[in-house]
C-alpha cells in the first residue's frame, strides 16, 4: 500500500505522559502536514514540512507539542505532559509540491485518548 | 468571521436526489479548493479539487467555483445511501508561504433510502 500511514491507530494515555505518534507520507510527496480534529469539528493545522524543514507552526501547537521530520522522509508528532484538552484524532497529510498539484491525501490518523 | 464556512447540517436528501453541499470562504486570494469526505470514525478522503472558476465533474460529482462571491460548492448527482458522510470544504489561502489547507467544520449529509 503506497498511501500515508500512520501508527498507532489508538492511543489511550494517562494524564501528565508523553506520547509520539508517527507518520509515513506517500513516498513520492515532499510535504507533510499534521492536523488535529475534535468531535464535529474541521480538522485543524497544526503544523506542516517541505522535507525536512518545519515551515510554518499553528498558534494552537504549545510548547508541549513538538513535531519533526529529520530526514525528510516520516514524521513523529510528541505531545509532552498530556492534558485531557488533547484528546483527538490526530491526522497526517501528505502533498508533492508542483505547479499543477496540491492535492493533499490523509492518513488513517491516530485517535489519542486522555484519562 | 471563520476562514472557511459550511452549514453543519445535518442535510437530508432521498436517494437518487441531487445533494448540494455550499461553503464560503473569506480570503478572497485563496488559490486552491478541495472537497473531501468524511465517514463516521475515519479520516477524510478527497473526492474533488478545483483551481479555476466554473464547474468541474467527476462522474457523479460536480464542484463550482466562484471567486467573485468566494464561493464554492459541491453537487451531488443520484445520491446514494452510501453518499450519506460529512463533507468538508477546504481552501489554501494566499500567498507562496501559505501551502496548508483551512477546513470548515464540515456539512453531515444523509441519505434517505
Amino acid at each position: 500500500d503506497t498511501g500515508v500511514s500512520q501508527n498507532p491507530r489508538h492511543k489511550i494515555t494517562k494524564r501528565g505522559q508523553n506520547v509520539t505518534f508517527r507518520c509515513d507520507p506517500i513516498s513520492e510527496h515532499n510535504r507533510l502536514y499534521w492536523y488535529r480534529q475534535t468531535l464535529g469539528q474541521g480538522p485543524e493545522f497544526l503544523t506542516y514540512f517541505q522535507n525536512e524543514a518545519q515551515l510554518e507552526k499553528s498558534r494552537l501547537l504549545s510548547d508541549r507539542f513538538s513535531a519533526e521530520r529529520p530526514k525528510g522522509s516520516f514524521s513523529t508528532l510528541e505531545i509532552q505532559r498530556t492534558e485531557q484538552g488533547d484528546s483527538a484524532m490526530y491526522l497526517c497529510a501528505s502533498s508533492y509540491r508542483d505547479r499543477a498539484s496540491t492535492e493533499a491525501f490523509f492518513g488513517q490518523g491516530t485517535r489519542l485518548t486522555v484519562v | 468571521q471563520k476562514e472557511v464556512e459550511q452549514n453543519s447540517g445535518p442535510l437530508s436528501v432521498p436517494e437518487g436526489a441531487i445533494a448540494s453541499l455550499n461553503c464560503t470562504y473569506s480570503d478572497r486570494g485563496s488559490q486552491s479548493f478541495f472537497w473531501y469526505r468524511q465517514y463516521s470514525g475515519k479520516s477524510p478522503e478527497l473526492i474533488m479539487f478545483i483551481y479555476s472558476n466554473g464547474d468541474k465533474e467527476d462522474g457523479r460529482f460536480t464542484a463550482q467555483l466562484n471567486k467573485a462571491s468566494q464561493y464554492v460548492s459541491l453537487l451531488i448527482r443520484d445520491s446514494q445511501p452510501s453518499d450519506s458522510a460529512t463533507y468538508l470544504c477546504a481552501v489554501i489561502p494566499r500567498g507562496l508561504g501559505a501551502q496548508k489547507l483551512v477546513f470548515g467544520q464540515g456539512t453531515r449529509l444523509t441519505i434517505n433510502p
